[in-house]
């Protein structure tokens, strides 16, 4: 089984702080890295799909890199808000499948207004 | 905008028992799957399917086994529920076509055994 960790566990902002996270896996055997967003309630949800080492996204105040020589990511998220309050999960291709994936176990993010 | 819909998102059932979940996906997507979510454990994969009547084992099957008899439906069975299986349980679906592709949720079933 793929090895796939977030750090912090948690972690609380001020509305306002900009914050990032990380995520980190096995350098061998890379596909392709996920991050979801999961809100309470609701279903987790799709925020970037990256494959190539040096990958930036962004989709709004929130950015993701990718670094598959040394195996991490970092998720970015600017100028927080209370929305922004959720669980982010990263996940990773196993095995070479194109469609299996290993999650980490999340980082849940609370931004106080 | 695709859409994975779990039949319940409450569930209470008493040890012994056969218990079914279903899940449908409306946007023909191949692959379907089943998660369980443990407060620090994070999601793991129980079972997939890339095909109709097609299924592969994930990482935490025993005790489960799963059906999809349509490619839109995927279902999973809790052949004799034990207290040890009071989870939240995920669905999800994606495409096959092109690589890597995201998987798509549904609100997910909290399922107590009694």
């Amino acid at each position: 089984i793929l090895n796939v960790e977030q750090s912090p566990q948690s972690l609380h902002v001020q509305e306002g702080d900009s914050t990032n996270f990380t995520c980190s896996f096995p350098s061998s055997n890379f596909y392709a890295l996920h991050w979801y967003r999961w809100e309470t309630a609701k279903s987790p949800e799709a925020l970037f799909v990256m494959t190539l080492n040096g990958d930036e996204k962004k989709k709004g105040r929130i950015s993701a890199t990718l670094n598959t020589k040394e195996g991490y990511s970092y998720l970015y998220i600017k100028g927080s808000q209370p929305e922004d309050s959720a669980t982010y999960l990263c996940a990773c291709n196993s095995g070479g499948s194109n469609y299996k994936l290993t999650f980490g176990k999340g980082t849940l993010l609370t931004v106080n207004p | 905008d695709v859409k994975v819909t779990q039949s319940s998102r409450y569930l209470v059932k008493r040890t012994g028992e056969k218990v079914f979940l279903e899940c449908v996906q409306d946007m023909d997507h191949e692959n379907m799957f089943w998660y369980r979510q443990d407060p620090g454990l994070g999601l793991r994969l129980i079972y997939f399917s890339y095909d109709v009547k097609m299924k592969e084992k994930g990482d935490i099957p025993e005790g489960y086994s799963v059906s999809r008899e349509k490619k839109e439906r995927f279902s999973l069975i809790l052949e004799s529920a034990s207290t040890n299986q009071t989870s939240m349980y995920l669905c999800a679906s994606s495409f096959s076509r092109g690589i890597y592709q995201p998987q798509h949720f549904g609100d997910g079933t909290r399922l107590s055994i009694l």
